[in-house]
């Protein structure tokens, strides 16, 4: 089972398309996480959410739209992509602060950009 | 920003043998050292971590030691089975602020030989 709920599992889009994923968990985690991940590597951090509010962009191209409407969701909307853009986009959530913060990963979008 | 090496790359074991992955990583303000388990085409999950005031962590075939003047942490499993085959990835993190930024290592793919 997985506590951290991504939707669609796989997306194709053209390069003028605008789409969007979506994130959800209701494990009572108030940060939430954007990775992306390219085959054979590792996942690299995209955006931070602290209290629904972006406190980490790790400067990603504006094609990339980030949104937190509520501590459960997390969503990024896709606008005019590169085929390199082509990833698996890993969502994760985790407690703010304190002792105990591990990473939970969903199971990720695979996005193919054409 | 924290850099974290990992090696090796690949490891091929026997069953019931031993693996070792060790990792390096750069800032000595992380305090967080978690190691992630990936399967072909699933989530990362997390499978053990340690925190900088503690030198060695254990959970029945997994443990993982830390040297912290070194910055070196290192996963070893033991009695290795099929199942155990998957790539790895070390991460480390100063989860001091509010949110758990996570650098991970390039990964270790193990192949467990039965």
């Amino acid at each position: 089972d997985t506590e951290v709920t991504q939707t669609p599992k796989h997306l194709v889009m053209g390069m003028t398309n605008k789409k969007s994923l979506k994130c959800e968990q209701h494990m009572g985690h108030r940060a939430m996480y954007w990775y992306k991940q390219k085959a054979k590597k590792p996942p690299e951090l995209m955006f931070v959410y602290s209290y629904e509010k972006l406190s980490i962009n790790e400067s990603v191209p504006s094609r990339f739209s980030p949104e937190c409407p509520n501590s459960s969701l997390l969503n990024l909307h896709l606008h005019a992509l590169q085929p390199e853009d082509s990833a698996l986009y890993l969502c994760a959530s985790s407690q703010v602060g304190g002792d105990n913060s591990p990473l939970h990963f969903g199971n990720g979008t695979r996005l193919t950009v054409t | 920003g924290e850099n974290v090496e990992q090696h090796p790359s690949t490891l091929s074991v026997q069953e019931g043998d031993s693996a070792v992955i060790k990792c390096t990583y750069s800032d000595s303000a992380s305090n967080y050292f978690p190691w992630y388990k990936q399967e072909l085409g699933k989530r990362p999950q997390l499978i053990i971590d340690i925190r900088s005031n503690v030198g060695e962590k254990k959970d029945q075939r997994i443990a993982v030691t830390l040297n912290k003047t070194a910055k070196h942490f290192s996963l070893h499993i033991t009695e290795t089975q099929p199942e155990d085959s998957a790539v790895y990835f070390c991460a480390a993190s100063n989860d001091g602020g509010a949110t758990n930024k996570l650098i991970f290592g390039t990964g270790t793919l193990l192949a467990v030989q039965p």
